[in-house]
């Protein structure tokens, strides 16, 4: 089984900064994946970010990066120039990657983040 | 490419009322999955379902909810006999193969009265 913990509630970053969004996770697997998905006021989770347990170089997209400390159990997510757009709720998930149910994404809670101008 | 697309994206039902909603997944995905996701947390797991065959119901998925994908494209969810509990967001999401990444549809959300 795994846990994701999601300890901010929310955050606020100014505009064009740089923002780290804190993700924790416990797991029994040996392989894993790790994802952040973006979810505005519509409702649509958007796919950010992926990392495999054994990729060694930290996965970036754009402005987004993945800050992946595997003995920590962290998955941090850090959005770089922020940008109004970017105000959503961010939810880190994971899935065991060889288990039978990889299937089964579990959601942390998520965290509000609101970029002011 | 299109994305997954769900329908209706809002619902309002009266508590007993059985309502249904669709999902339609990228074209060429052929795992489907639904999540349910209530005020304040993360999605939850709901069921799986790999071309036709549904591979796991979770137990959030009482004897009121079914799911159907009975061509391997679309789905369907119905909940019968609406309870107020079940007012959540329910969500869909498709991969192309197990263990990859899953794209999600916007939403329907649903409030029984």
């Amino acid at each position: 089984a795994q846990k994701i913990t999601q300890t901010q509630p929310g955050m606020f970053v100014q505009e064009k900064e740089a923002v780290t969004l804190d993700c924790t996770y416990d797991t029994s697997d040996q392989s894993y994946g790790l994802f952040w998905y973006k979810q505005p006021s519509s409702g649509e989770m958007i796919f950010l970010i992926y990392q495999g347990s054994y990729d060694e170089q930290n996965a970036t997209e754009g402005r987004y990066s993945l800050n992946f400390q595997k003995a920590r159990k962290s998955a941090n997510l850090v959005i770089s120039a922020s940008q109004l757009g970017d105000s959503a709720m961010y939810f880190c998930a994971m899935f065991g990657a060889y288990t039978p149910s990889n299937y089964k994404l579990t959601f942390g809670k998520g965290t509000l983040l609101t970029v002011n101008p | 490419d299109t994305g997954v697309s769900q329908d209706p994206r809002h619902k309002i039902t009266k508590r007993g009322q059985n309502v249904t909603f669709r999902c339609d997944p990228i074209s060429e995905h052929n795992r489907l999955y639904w999540y349910r996701q209530t005020l304040g947390q993360g999605p939850e797991f709901l069921t799986y379902f790999q071309n036709e065959a549904q591979l796991e119901k979770s137990r959030l998925l009482s004897d009121r909810f079914s799911a159907e994908r009975p061509k391997g494209s679309f789905s369907t969810l119905e909940i019968q006999r609406t309870e107020q509990g079940d007012s959540a967001m329910y969500l869909c999401a498709s991969s192309l193969e197990q263990g990859e990444t899953q794209y999600f549809g916007p939403g329907t959300r649903l409030l029984v009265l």
